[in-house]
């Protein structure tokens, strides 16, 4: 699996927009870029997930340059309760075999009223 | 709910014992992993199920770790001889695996501390 990089950790305020940046140059053709959240003593959760251009859903968006080796996860005026783990995760989810996760160490995002 | 649930929550035994903990996943997903997770790191890898047959395991996963899927249901992981590094959050996640896209559906994870 291509490996990921992000920052550590990120501070923002309530109400702003935060964007998550993750490199990941070595991405293979057929590798998808999902991100996870996870809060302190829970299971991650999955947020979005998205192979190229811009993926929309209710929480979150997903820009993916044309080259694909990085992609930004922006979320739209933080609160108190985004404060968590982000994690940016690359590899063929759209295959047929089982795909073992492979996590790096996240970005820490806290929210500060 | 119907989301993956693990049990227990918390477990704490001394070293040597052994432990076994469970994860129920959603209903129809036909895969199942267990990951670890270390204070501070993120998941690793540990098995996975298609079903009932395990089909794949990380070399973090030693003897003293077995797991099963009898019936390709509910899962069981077992530590046998446990030691202070086996310290860590256990995680469950299971997905409906199929051509055209898989999302993993983690559980709650059982924290277990070996004295």
């Amino acid at each position: 699996l291509a490996k990921t990089t992000q920052p550590i950790s990120m501070d923002s305020y309530e109400g702003q927009e935060v964007n998550i940046t993750c490199s990941h140059n070595n991405i293979a053709t057929n590798d998808y870029i999902t991100w996870y959240q996870q809060f302190p003593s829970q299971g991650p959760r999955f947020i979005i997930q998205g192979y190229k251009t811009k993926v929309t859903n209710e929480v979150a968006s997903l820009f993916i340059p044309a080259d694909r080796k990085s992609s930004t996860l922006s979320l739209p005026r933080v609160s108190l309760s985004d404060t968590a783990v982000y994690y940016c995760l690359v590899g063929d989810f759209n295959n047929n075999a089982g795909n073992m996760l492979t996590f790096g160490g996240g970005t820490r995002l806290m929210v500060k009223p | 709910d119907t989301g993956v649930s693990q049990d227990p929550r918390h477990k704490i035994t001394k070293r040597g014992q052994n432990v076994t903990f469970r994860c129920d996943p959603i209903s129809e997903h036909n895969r199942l992993y267990w990951y670890r997770q270390t204070l501070g790191q993120g998941p690793e890898f540990l098995t996975y199920f298609q079903n009932e047959a395990q089909l794949e395991k990380s070399r973090l996963l030693s003897d003293r770790f077995s797991a099963e899927r009898p019936k390709g249901s509910f899962s069981t992981l077992e530590i046998q001889r446990t030691e202070q590094g086996d310290s860590a959050m256990y995680l469950c996640a299971s997905s409906f695996g199929l051509a055209g896209g898989e999302t993993q559906y983690f559980g709650p994870g059982t924290r277990l501390t070996v004295l």
